[in-house]
């Protein structure tokens, strides 16, 4: 099971805005950097956010990341259809030795 | 162009073998930690292993799930990342993605593992 936890769903009109929140512990989001994951149906996750805030060349300013103590938030404004998406939080966890992911959460443009 | 493209994948029985490969480009590979993630039908992504790189001795680690089982290596000449997998269950049966999760570089296409008998 995932050991980072999102919302299943959040959802809003186009034009305004959303955050999706990724809680985790001291262990892993506490302590590493958090990247945040796009996926489409059928293909592969897409990587929006990395080092907690910082954008990939192509990832629209629309989407940010940040970080508080062993919570993390991805926020996207200016909401597009085109956003619809499942979207899911990653980070190392130093007690697990291991990558962990979020839940996943699936953005409704209304 | 920064790709990362996986091979290998197919349909085995439950026990049987198979061997991943994932061909990357267009960045310096051996200087990247990389990492096998997998996605099963309509789940969400489960981290399978990760290999480091020549200078943090190619130390590799594994989720439970698969630990004893799968084995990531990689050839830093050929730019090139492998998981072999043997012993293989029903419960393996996923997407296998190739990446280096924490970093900017995207994830592979993925190829599917279908494990049925």
């Amino acid at each position: 099971q995932s050991v980072l936890t999102q919302p299943p769903s959040v959802s809003a009109a186009p034009g305004q805005k959303v955050t999706i929140s990724c809680s985790g512990r001291s262990s892993n989001i506490g302590d590493n950097y958090v990247s945040w994951y796009q996926q489409f149906p059928g293909t592969a996750p897409k990587v929006l956010i990395f080092d907690n805030n910082k954008r990939p060349s192509g990832t629209p300013d629309r989407f940010s990341g940040s970080k508080s103590g062993t919570s993390a938030t991805l926020g996207i404004t200016g909401l597009q259809t085109g956003d619809e998406a499942d979207y899911y939080c990653g980070t190392w966890d130093n007690s697990l030795t291991g990558e962990v992911f979020g839940t996943g959460t699936k953005v409704i443009v209304l | 162009e920064v790709q990362l493209v996986e091979s290998g994948g197919g349909l085995v029985q439950p026990g049987g073998s198979l061997r991943l490969s994932c061909v990357a480009s267009g960045f310096a590979f051996s200087d990247q930690y990389m990492d096998w993630v997998r996605q099963a039908p309509g789940k969400g992504l489960e981290w399978v292993g990760r290999i480091r790189d020549k200078a943090n001795s190619y130390v590799t680690d594994y989720a439970a799930s698969v630990k004893g089982r799968f084995t990531v290596s990689r050839d830093d000449s050929e730019n090139s990342l492998y998981l072999q997998m043997n012993n293989l269950k029903s419960e393996d049966t996923a997407v296998y993605y190739c990446a280096s999760t924490g970093s900017f570089l995207p994830w592979g296409q993925g190829t599917l593992v279908t494990v049925s008998s």
